[in-house]
């Protein structure tokens, strides 16, 4: 199992540029989230989705937007970047999310600058 | 004031000491995460928790729902467990809040 990957790994963007965050996993898992890392502000949860076809706003869901059309695939786009939205963005997914048994898997990252 | 709060922001200490972590929260919550972000930057998933203790290895977890508490320890630590350990919340409506993270580094 490749697990959870994101592409890309970096991006520069200019202000009012859009583009696609790409996240995919091999696990099956129902669950599917996005966040953000900013320093000294720790994670933060963009959007979510419990299964293909059902998303749902986290805490800090503004300029961000995503479907989820497969269990696998599950992009944040990015309508019109601004230097606001500079960070480094965390996919990550879980089978089930309630589970007390389960776990939650991260990508690798994807460290987005915006000029 | 966050919703989860850590304690201490940074921790150093020397390799065999036995290390706790806290973690706060103050919202109604389904069960509460415990991560660990390495130097380069990954994040791993230790303990997923929604009543008392688990222990995997030198790592022990325990939540206290009353009080609204979380411990982590690590008993003998060693410099690789220097990193960042993250508490996280999932809330009620399947929103998360994190805590800031705290900085462990163990000195050999």
């Amino acid at each position: 199992n490749a697990g959870v990957t994101q592409t890309p790994k970096f991006q520069v963007l200019k202000t009012g540029q859009s583009m696609t965050l790409q996240c995919a996993q091999d696990m099956n898992h129902e669950y599917m989230s996005w966040y953000r890392q900013d320093p000294g502000m720790g994670l933060r949860l963009i959007h979510y989705s419990v299964g293909a076809g059902i998303t749902d706003q986290g805490e800090v869901p503004n300029g961000y937007n995503v479907s989820r059309s497969t269990t696998e695939d599950f992009p944040l786009r990015l309508l019109s970047a601004a230097p606001s939205q500079t960070s480094v963005y965390f996919c990550a997914s879980s089978y089930i999310f309630f589970s007390s048994t389960d776990t939650q898997y991260f990508g690798p990252g994807t460290r987005l600058t915006v000029l | 004031k966050n919703e989860v709060e850590q304690s201490p922001q940074n921790l150093t200490a020397q390799e065999g000491e036995f290390i706790t972590i806290n973690c706060s929260y103050s919202v109604g919550i389904s069960a509460l995460h415990w991560l660990q972000q390495h130097p380069g930057g990954g994040i791993v998933s230790l303990f997923m928790l929604s009543s008392g203790k688990k222990k995997h290895g030198r790592l022990i977890a325990t939540i206290n729902i009353q009080e609204k508490h979380s411990s982590l320890h690590i008993t003998a630590s060693h410099p690789r467990d220097s990193a960042v350990y993250i508490c996280a919340v999932s809330l009620n409506n399947n929103d998360m809040r994190f805590g800031a993270g705290t900085r462990l580094t163990v000195k050999p």
